[in-house]
């Protein structure tokens, strides 16, 4: 399989734990962003990678989250002390072309269940 | 500011006619890109299609169409001889230099197949 996959796929934490998400981007992206999905809503932008350079942050991103992505290939994203709010789909997507027609491919995402 | 609308939230076809998902949008950058996706209940994200401010030309792709129209800033989708495997959510999305480069999803709507 050679798309992005994302581990877990599903996670259930009480609050105040930490949980760390998995990323593997198609082999021959450059580019990595994560993108964090509520219900009812769009995909909303956090963070992005070109190679392992974190680029940009959106102001979503809290102190408690982290990502990194140390060797320009994978990339792991941790919340600290989960709150009930971060329960939601957290995406990632790799693209290899900048530009305007720059097209994302996206993993299945991994559901955060923060009880 | 970017902004991407869709104020369709269910739509509903029969099989075989075509359906339009509308989306419209609100930038002020003098160059963009229109994209759209395609969400199954698997949650991941497909690109379907994509459409550059400057195409002259309306974007196809296979049973895909985006119905571009500069002036009135809409960038709907139409989806020919639609087919059961079409239901899913389906999200219009921006991308632009003064967003930083990053992509900005619509709410999304989803689309039921009847058979």
């Amino acid at each position: 399989d050679t798309g992005v996959s994302q581990d877990p796929r599903h996670k259930i934490t009480k609050r105040g734990q930490n949980v760390t998400f998995r990323c593997d981007p198609i082999s021959e992206h450059n580019r990595l962003y994560w993108y964090r999905q509520t219900l009812g809503q769009g995909p909303e932008f956090l963070t992005y990678f070109q190679n392992e350079a974190q680029l940009e942050k959106s102001r979503l991103l809290s102190d408690r989250f982290s990502a990194e992505r140390p060797k320009g290939s994978f990339s792991t994203l941790e919340i600290q002390r989960t709150e009930q709010g971060d329960s939601a789909m957290y995406l990632c997507a790799s693209s290899s072309n900048r530009g305007d027609n720059e097209k994302l491919f996206f993993g299945s995402g991994t559901q955060l269940s923060v009880l | 500011a970017q902004k991407i609308t869709q104020t369709q939230p269910g739509m509903f076809v029969q099989e075989k006619e075509a359906v339009t998902l509308d989306c419209t949008y609100d930038t002020s950058d003098p160059s963009y890109g229109l994209f759209w996706y395609k969400q199954p209940s698997s949650g991941e994200m497909i690109f379907l299609i994509y459409q550059g401010s400057y195409d002259q030309q309306n974007a196809t792709e296979g049973r895909y169409s985006l119905n571009f129209q500069k002036a009135r800033k809409s960038a709907n989708l139409v989806i020919s001889a639609s087919q059961l495997g079409d239901s899913a959510m389906y999200f219009c999305a921006m991308r632009g230099k003064s967003a930083g480069n990053q992509f900005y999803f619509g709410t999304g709507t989803s689309l039921t197949v009847i058979p």
